[in-house]
């Protein structure tokens, strides 16, 4: 059981607008900021966005992020192939003093 | 470019010791935490600990402390995840990464391959 809950699978057709949602507590989520990773099959997660909404240099604009209160969301516009993959989010957690991780939710392009 | 590469798979029994490594190149090794995170077959991302490069100072989550042992050698470049002792249960893939500490927020930014390790008789 992760501590932070995303739906475990999404799927939505090529060149359609896909969100996953990511959702956790004051500890974490509420107090501190949100990733999001994608990682594709057999590969190292890399980072999408990063402190709630930010696109690290490189990443599509198709890719964007939100967080409201104590949840998060990843959008993903402008679906294609390539996308499919598995998303997870992460945050600080201020009672482990480290990071927490969603259960990852793997997205199918139909 | 910043790069974190692991060791690769292991094969062990139970009671068996072992330990991976994960290189860090492109970037000031010392200049980062880097994190142990593991992943169980068809579970979750459990954050395990992280290392100071500069002074191996360690922080363990309560879960793996006294499990498993965080080093690493800045000469080298190279973190490390020990155990003892292995069990079953220790079947997973592992991940170092690379820990982000920005205007007093912390985050990871990159990611090793993963290593997978199999424990069984």
């Amino acid at each position: 059981q992760s501590v932070l809950t995303q739906p475990p699978s999404v799927s939505e057709a090529p060149r359609q607008r896909v969100t996953i949602s990511c959702s956790g507590s004051s500890s974490n989520i509420g107090n501190n900021v949100v990733n999001w990773y994608q990682q594709l099959p057999g590969k190292a997660p890399k980072l999408l966005i990063y402190y709630d909404d930010l696109l690290p240099s490189g990443v599509s604009d198709r890719f964007s992020g939100s967080k409201s209160g104590t949840s998060a969301s990843l959008a993903i516009s402008g679906l294609q192939s390539e996308d499919e993959a598995v998303y997870f989010c992460a945050a600080w957690d201020d009672s482990l003093n480290g990071p927490v991780f969603g259960g990852g939710t793997k997205l199918t392009v139909l | 470019e910043v790069q974190l590469v692991q060791s690769g798979a292991e094969v062990k029994k139970p009671g068996e010791s072992l330990r991976i490594s994960c290189y860090g190149s492109g970037y000031s090794f010392t200049g980062y935490w880097i994190t142990w995170v593991r992943q169980m077959p068809g579970k979750g991302l459990e954050w395990m600990g992280r290392i100071d490069p500069r002074d191996s100072y360690t922080s363990y989550s309560p879960s793996f402390q006294g499990h498993v042992t965080i080093s690493a050698d800045k000469s080298i470049r190279t973190a490390y995840l020990q155990w003892s002792t292995l069990n079953a249960s220790d079947t997973a893939i592992y991940y170092c990464a690379r820990l982000r500490t920005l205007t007093g927020t912390t985050d990871i930014d990159y990611w090793g391959q993963g290593t997978l390790v199999t424990v069984s008789s």
